[in-house]
């Protein structure tokens, strides 16, 4: 597709359950983001591959989220046994290089409710 | 304190209005500037880029940043009602992780 796609666009879990969500980015880029967005925030880095390695997943908040990029394309981040405070917008981002001089482009999100 | 902070408004200015978008910042290392503008359940949308220090313009849309005050601002001329959405500073750093930091986001309204 032509930009980034992720699914599904909205989830809903029950607290305890785990959840996946998909990231497909733009075809060809290398770098892949994974951001948290809660209501009337910015958007918070959780973690970043570069082709199919994970080179930095300092923001990821607990030992709960995971995340997975095995072919250098699709990526899932996976939440387990969610908590109510896992509820946010998660967004994936992709860009073309490996360097900070390219932009990031953002697809819709998910919007993960946790009950 | 936060990495970058911006005033979460909500602004409301008329149409044709000046609409002048701050943020401060308190990392030296940042060096790559982004405006991003952000409708209701919708991702992130580059607006502007820039790098290091210096004034960049496109269309109604001119990004400055002024490092020596750890400063950034974007201006909309002519705003538009369809410019109503909520505007988000970002920043990352020259070399290594190239994760972005955000401010807090500025919503926005343009009343006809």
């Amino acid at each position: 597709g032509a930009g980034v796609s992720q699914s599904p666009r909205y989830k809903v879990a029950k607290r305890g359950q785990d959840v996946a969500l998909r990231c497909d980015p733009i075809s060809g880029h290398v770098s892949l983001f994974w951001y948290q967005q809660a209501l009337g925030q910015g958007p918070e880095f959780l973690t970043y591959f570069q082709n199919e390695a994970q080179l930095d997943k300092s923001g990821l908040p607990s030992d709960r989220f995971f995340a997975e990029r095995p072919e250098g394309s699709v990526s899932t981040l996976k939440i387990q046994r969610t908590q109510q405070e896992d509820s946010a917008v998660y967004l994936c981002a992709s860009s073309a290089g490996t360097h900070s001089n390219q932009p990031q482009h953002f697809g819709d999100g998910t919007r993960l409710s946790i009950l | 304190q936060k990495e970058v902070e911006q005033d979460p408004g909500p602004l409301s200015v008329p149409e044709g209005a000046i609409v002048s978008l701050n943020c401060t910042y308190s990392n030296s290392a940042f060096q790559y500037f982004m405006w991003y503008r952000q409708y209701s359940r919708k991702g992130p949308e580059l607006l502007m880029y820039t790098y290091s220090s210096g004034n960049k313009e496109d269309g109604r849309f001119t990004a400055q940043v002024d490092k020596s005050s750890k400063y950034i601002s974007l201006f909309i001329r002519d705003s538009q009602p369809s410019d109503s959405a909520t505007y988000l500073c970002a920043m990352s750093e020259f070399q290594g992780a190239q994760k972005l930091v955000f401010g807090q986001g500025t919503r926005l309204t343009i009343n006809p």
